[in-house]
């Protein structure tokens, strides 16, 4: 069966530190994955998606950055944190079937940056 | 941006009750799907409704798909304490993107 871990699970960063989010999926070849976030009350902004190794799409310009250096391996990462780069981050991945996309989320990193 | 919308904000119900949330949306979809988030946790697929389909079941779960309206509904029938959460619904459209509304916050007291 196909898991995916996600850590750290809670962050704690000033300003201007770097960041980085790993998200890892077992059980399955070449999934799309993505990284929302979800601001607090609010619903899920897509920030990345990758269709495969090396294959980053950015929906919203910003502070962060993604990569997938592996099949099953995405990361998020910011060079300098801003007090707006706060909330909670998703990864998730999926397999295109039948035009359908279906995402399997991981736990979550709550970020709080001071 | 972020194309479904889901009312109410938020909703509360007792033990038993049935629990009816709405969804709209803007553009073409191809599929729609109603996924559950409990409080600080990942968000968990319930159950998918294709643009040719109107009506879809999953154990307690209905779900309706009016697409001249643009519009679905899930309802949650006997409700539990354990359905409290958070219900979104999230548009497709083919490709790789799934885009989510804001969500429904759903407490069910004992």
């Amino acid at each position: 069966s196909q898991t995916i871990h996600q850590w750290p699970a809670t962050l704690v960063q000033p300003v201007g530190s770097p960041l980085s989010l790993e998200c890892t999926v077992e059980g399955t070849s070449n999934p799309n994955l993505y990284w929302y976030r979800q601001a607090a009350g609010r619903g899920l902004q897509l920030l990345f998606y990758s269709v495969g190794i090396g294959q980053i799409s950015s929906e919203v310009p910003q502070n962060l950055s993604a990569s997938r250096p592996q099949d099953r391996q995405f990361i998020l990462s910011s060079k300098k944190l801003l007090l707006s780069d706060s909330g909670f981050y998703l990864c998730a991945w999926s397999l295109l079937n039948s035009g359908a996309n279906v995402l399997t989320f991981g736990a979550g990193s709550r970020l709080t940056v001071l | 941006s972020q194309q479904g919308e889901e009312d109410p904000q938020a909703l509360s119900i007792q033990e038993g009750e049935n629990a009816t949330m709405n969804c709209s949306y803007k553009t073409s979809i191809n599929n729609l799907q109603w996924y559950r988030q409990n409080s600080g946790r990942g968000l968990v697929h319930l159950i998918l409704i294709r643009s040719n389909e109107r009506e879809k079941h999953s154990g307690r779960l209905r779900v309706t798909l009016d697409t001249s309206k643009k519009s679905s509904s899930l309802l949650i029938t006997a409700s539990r304490a354990a359905d409290t959460a958070s219900y979104f619904c999230a548009t497709g459209a083919g490709s790789y993107q799934l885009t989510f509304g804001k969500g429904t916050k759903l407490s069910v007291i004992p």
